[in-house]
């Protein structure tokens, strides 16, 4: 169990910039969560996939945001034209499909748009 | 829509006490689980204890333990004999038990704990 990673750490775009982070779950992990987390909040649902499959998306993911899972392993989320709003640290989580399970998180990665 | 609320931004304790938490937390749903996640200075966000809404025993683990009070909404979490890497902030998490297609987590907006040597 090496735990969720995710890539980069850190990010520093400017504004209408795109960027793409990496998220890897635990490797027997079905289940993958994105999360966002501004200054002083706690973290906020973005979406969540069941294997390669999105089942729900928040909201707060604009037309700019994508996310996707291939073949069930990792994921990668993509803003486009970024803006300054998007400022914040983006949480990868992921947990086993059973019963009330555990969400494990990762890191994070840290995007600051300029 | 669940909602979560931590009434404490920020709380401190001394060394070796014991310091309580609050959170109450807003459903209409009868099977449900909470969580407290601890995130260190350096981020990562990490599972501290959980509950099981039908479990009537409250959950410890080592020096943390809850106090869950399912009619009143309420969700506490208790450290005894504090340690200096407990300091932190504490979220306290709600997800549904009702399962569907999402297994999302809502969190407060956390609770900022110093503690002092």
């Amino acid at each position: 169990d090496t735990g969720v990673s995710q890539d980069p750490r850190h990010k520093i775009t400017k504004r209408g910039q795109n960027v793409t982070f990496r998220c890897d779950p635990i490797s027997e992990h079905n289940r993958l969560y994105w999360y966002r987390q501004t200054l002083g909040q706690g973290p906020e649902f973005l979406t969540y996939f069941q294997n390669e499959a999105q089942l729900e998306k928040s909201r707060l993911l604009s037309d700019r945001f994508s996310a996707e899972r291939p073949k069930g392993s990792f994921s990668t989320l993509e803003i486009q034209r970024t803006e300054q709003g998007d400022s914040a640290m983006y949480l990868c989580a992921s947990s086993l499909g059973v019963g009330g399970e555990t969400q494990y998180f990762g890191p994070g990665t840290r995007l600051l748009v300029l | 829509a669940q909602t979560v609320t931590q009434s404490q931004p920020e709380m401190s304790v001394q060394e070796a006490e014991t310091v309580t938490l609050s959170c109450t937390y807003d459903t209409s749903e009868s099977d449900y689980y909470l969580f407290w996640y601890k995130q260190p200075p350096s981020r990562q966000m990490i599972l501290v204890i959980r509950q099981e809404a039908y479990k009537q025993q409250n959950a410890t683990e080592n020096r943390f333990s809850v106090n869950f009070q399912k009619a009143a909404k309420s969700f506490s979490l208790k450290i005894s004999d504090s340690q200096l890497g407990d300091a932190a902030m504490y979220f306290c998490a709600y997800r549904s038990g009702s399962g569907g297609s999402n297994y999302k987590l809502t969190f407060g907006k956390g609770t900022l704990l110093t503690v002092n040597p």
